[in-house]
C-alpha cells in the first residue's frame, strides 16, 4: 500500500523564480495538508485541500497557493521565492472525518531557495 | 511563547534505559499526535491521544494525556538505538472545526550502544 508521494526529493531555485511540489495522498485519503518545516523547528501548517477546495489557510501570504485534482492529488505553488522559503515542505493526507486514524507524512520536498 | 512546548529539547540516554518526553500546550487539547522523524525525512506517526486520562503503547513506547493540565507525555521503555530520531507532537487546538496541527519544536532523542 503506496504512503504519501512527494516529488521532486530536492529543488534549487533562485530568488524571485516559483516553484511547483507535487503530492499524491495515500491510496483510500481524500484530504491533503501542507506544512513547511524549516531548520529545527517543527512543521508549519499551510493549508488544506478537500473536495478540491482550500478549507483552511495557516498563517503564510499569497505568494503560497495550491490546488487539488480530482484525483485527491495536489500541488504547492510558491511564486516570487525568497530566501527565507528554504525549507523541507511536507504533504500529509488523510481521510477526512477520520484524523483519530492520524495524518500520513511523505518524506518532503527539500527546498534551497539561492 | 510556544503554543506547544516540548521537553527537553534533547535527549542522550545509554541503550537499555527508560525516558519520558513531554508535551503541554498552551490552549485546549481536542486532540494530540506524536509523530517521530529522522533527521530531514518525513513524520511516522505514532499514536493518537483524544480523550483525557487516555493511554495508548504501541512495542516499548507508550503515551498519555492528562486534559485537565493540557499535557501529554511519551515514554520509551529499554531504549534502543532505534528509537534514535526527533519526536514531534501536533495539537488540535480547535476541534472538528480545525483541520490543522500545531506542532512543537521537537526533542532529539539520541541512543548510545
Amino acid at each position: 500500500d503506496a504512503g504519501v508521494t512527494q516529488s521532486p526529493t530536492h529543488l534549487i531555485k533562485t530568488r524571485g523564480q516559483q516553484v511547483t511540489l507535487r503530492c499524491s495522498p495515500k491510496s483510500g485519503h481524500d484530504t491533503v495538508s501542507w506544512y513547511q518545516q524549516a531548520l529545527g523547528q517543527g512543521p508549519q501548517f499551510i493549508f488544506q485541500y478537500y473536495e478540491e477546495e482550500e478549507r483552511q489557510r495557516g498563517n503564510f501570504p499569497d505568494r503560497f497557493s495550491g490546488h487539488q485534482f480530482p484525483n485527491y492529488s495536489s500541488e504547492l505553488n510558491v511564486n516570487a521565492l525568497l530566501l527565507g522559503d528554504s525549507a523541507l515542505y511536507l504533504c500529509a493526507s488523510s481521510l477526512a472525518g477520520r484524523q483519530i486514524l492520524g495524518y500520513t507524512f511523505g518524506s518532503g520536498t527539500r527546498l534551497t531557495v539561492v | 511563547s510556544q503554543e506547544l512546548e516540548q521537553s527537553p529539547q534533547s535527549l542522550i540516554v545509554q541503550e537499555g534505559k527508560n525516558l519520558t518526553i513531554n508535551c503541554t500546550s498552551s490552549k485546549t487539547l481536542y486532540g494530540l499526535y506524536w509523530y517521530k522523524q529522522k533527521y530531514g525525512e518525513g513524520l511516522i506517526f505514532l499514536m493518537m491521544l483524544q480523550k483525557g486520562g487516555e493511554e495508548k503503547s504501541h512495542e516499548k513506547i507508550t503515551a498519555k494525556l492528562d486534559e485537565k493540565k493540557q499535557q501529554s507525555s511519551l515514554h520509551i521503555t529499554a531504549s534502543q538505538p532505534s528509537h534514535a530520531g526527533i519526536y514531534l507532537c501536533g495539537a488540535d487546538n480547535s476541534g472538528g472545526s480545525n483541520y490543522k496541527l500545531t506542532f512543537g519544536k521537537g526533542t532529539l532523542l539520541t541512543v548510545n550502544p
